[in-house]
C-alpha cells in the first residue's frame, strides 16, 4: 500500500535534546511538507521541499532543521533552540502540480518532560 | 503573507440538518483549494477539493468557489453525529505549499 509513514508516533524529550522525527513515503512524490498543530490550532508551515537536495523555510522555520537527500524521506530534527516543542507534527506529501491534494502522514506527538 | 481564515466554533447543528462552513483567503494567487476532516489527535483526511469557480457535489457534501470574492465555503446535507470533527480550509499556492486555516470545529446533536 502507499503513503506516508511518520515514526515515532509518541515521542518524549528532555530540555536541550536535539530529537529527530521520521517521515518517509512511497507514493513517488516530489514534494514533502512539516506541519505542526497546537491544541485548538490549525497547521503551521515548518519547511518544505518541492525536490531532492532542495528545502525552504516555512513561517515557523526557527529552532528546527530538515533534510532531504533523497526523494522518499524528509526528517525533521527539533533542535534545543526550540523553546516549545510540544506539539503535534504532521509531515505530508503532494505531486508538484497545481491539481493535487496533500497526503498525510499519521502524526508524531512530541512532548518535553 | 499568504493568509486563509474560517470561523474557529463550535458550530452546533442538529442531526439531520445542514452544516455550512466557510473559508476566506486572502491571495488572488491560488490555484487550488480543499477541505480536510481531522478527527481529535488523528491527522487531516481529504473531504472536497474544488479547482474552478462555482459548485461541486460529492455525495453529502458541496463545495463552493468564488474567486472573485476569495471565498470557499463547504456545505453538509443530512449531517450525522460521525461528522462531529474539525474541518480544515487549504488553499495550495503552485509550486510552493499548502497553507491551512485555523479550523472550524463542528458537532453535531443527536
Amino acid at each position: 500500500d502507499g503513503g506516508i509513514t511518520q515514526s515515532p508516533k509518541y515521542l518524549f524529550r528532555k530540555e536541550g535534546q536535539n530529537v529527530t522525527l521520521s517521515c518517509e513515503q512511497n507514493l513517488n512524490h516530489d514534494a514533502m511538507y512539516w506541519y505542526r498543530q497546537d491544541p485548538g490550532q490549525g497547521l503551521r508551515l515548518i519547511y518544505y521541499s518541492q525536490i531532492v537536495n532542495d528545502f525552504q523555510k516555512g513561517d515557523i522555520a526557527e529552532g528546527y532543521s530538515v533534510s532531504r537527500e533523497k526523494k522518499e524521506s524528509f526528517p525533521l530534527t527539533v533542535t534545543s533552540a526550540q523553546k516549545n516543542p510540544t506539539a503535534f507534527y504532521l509531515c505530508a506529501s503532494s505531486r508538484p502540480s497545481g491539481n493535487t491534494e496533500a497526503f498525510f502522514g499519521q502524526g508524531t506527538r512530541l512532548t518535553v518532560v | 503573507q499568504k493568509e486563509v481564515e474560517q470561523n474557529s466554533g463550535p458550530l452546533s447543528v442538529p442531526e439531520g440538518a445542514i452544516a455550512s462552513l466557510n473559508c476566506t483567503y486572502s491571495d488572488r494567487g491560488s490555484q487550488s483549494f480543499f477541505w480536510y476532516r481531522q478527527y481529535s489527535g488523528k491527522s487531516p483526511e481529504l473531504i472536497m477539493f474544488i479547482y474552478s469557480n462555482g459548485d461541486k457535489e460529492d455525495g453529502r457534501f458541496t463545495a463552493q468557489l468564488n474567486k472573485a470574492s476569495q471565498y470557499v465555503s463547504l456545505l453538509i446535507r443530512d449531517s450525522q453525529p460521525s461528522d462531529s470533527a474539525t474541518y480544515l480550509c487549504a488553499v495550495y499556492y503552485y509550486g510552493q505549499n499548502f497553507v491551512f486555516g485555523p479550523g472550524t470545529r463542528l458537532s453535531v446533536l443527536p
